[in-house]
């Protein structure tokens, strides 16, 4: 089973500038997330998909980021514009989450992320 | 109060050491339990899910107190490889979705 996928791996940009990141997740994970982690510090969720539809972007500073995931598959993640307090580590998470497994043990699987810094 | 509480270490432990991790969380409707491995520049890996019973695999050992809401990690026998940070993750279920809360982790170093 391939994993989840990113892009790019590292992204160097300077403060202004827009910035996207791209995400495949595992072939019929429903559910989707897009984290940040900065060092030290453990992911914490920017936004979260369930199939096409946001379902919980409350963490998403929503002047400068947006995120969409057409056909809920593949989703991207845009800052603009970039501010030095946004290099960290966004990562992309997806898992089997369906009504049917709503009190299961499925965990979240994470792609390699992307590491973004600002100068 | 954050939902899940970590210690950050770093616990350094000779090889062959047996180390211990605990995690507490803060709200008894949790419902799932993990333990995340991750790398230095690494996104996390599922290490294993922690069952109510107890589980092991291989040298770890993980176990649930839902009574005093903490769930711990035991690594017998170190290798230097299991040098690591080692995030404990809870998923709470709000009806119709689930939500997933990330401790920030304690980092391991084994050393020989």
């Amino acid at each position: 089973e391939a994993g989840v996928v990113q892009s790019p791996r590292y992204k160097i940009i300077e403060k202004k500038q827009p910035v996207a990141f791209w995400c495949n997740p595992i072939s019929g994970h429903n559910t989707l997330y897009w984290y940040l982690q900065n060092l030290g510090q453990g992911p914490e969720l920017l936004i979260r998909y369930e199939n096409e539809e946001a379902v919980d972007d409350s963490q998403l500073p929503k002047d400068r980021f947006s995120a969409e995931r057409l056909k809920g598959v593949d989703s991207t993640l845009k800052i603009q514009p970039a501010e030095l307090g946004d290099s960290a580590v966004y990562l992309c998470a997806s898992r089997r989450d369906s009504s049917r497994y709503l009190l299961s043990n499925q965990p979240q699987h994470f792609g390699d992320g992307t590491r973004l810094s600002i100068l | 109060r954050k939902e899940v509480e970590q210690d950050p270490g770093p616990f350094n432990v000779p090889e062959g050491a047996t180390v211990a991790f605990n995690c507490t969380y803060s709200n008894s409707a949790s419902q799932s339990f993990f333990w995340y491995r991750q790398d230095c520049r690494k996104e996390p890996k599922l290490l294993m899910s922690v069952y109510s019973s107890g589980n092991e695999d291989g040298r770890f050992t993980a176990q649930l107190n839902r009574a005093s809401q903490y769930i711990s990690l035991l690594i017998r026998d170190s290798k230097l490889s299991d040098s690591a940070t080692y995030l404990c993750v809870v998923n709470r279920n709000y009806g119709n979705f689930n939500k997933f809360y990330f401790g920030s982790g304690t980092k391991l170093n084994v050393k020989p």
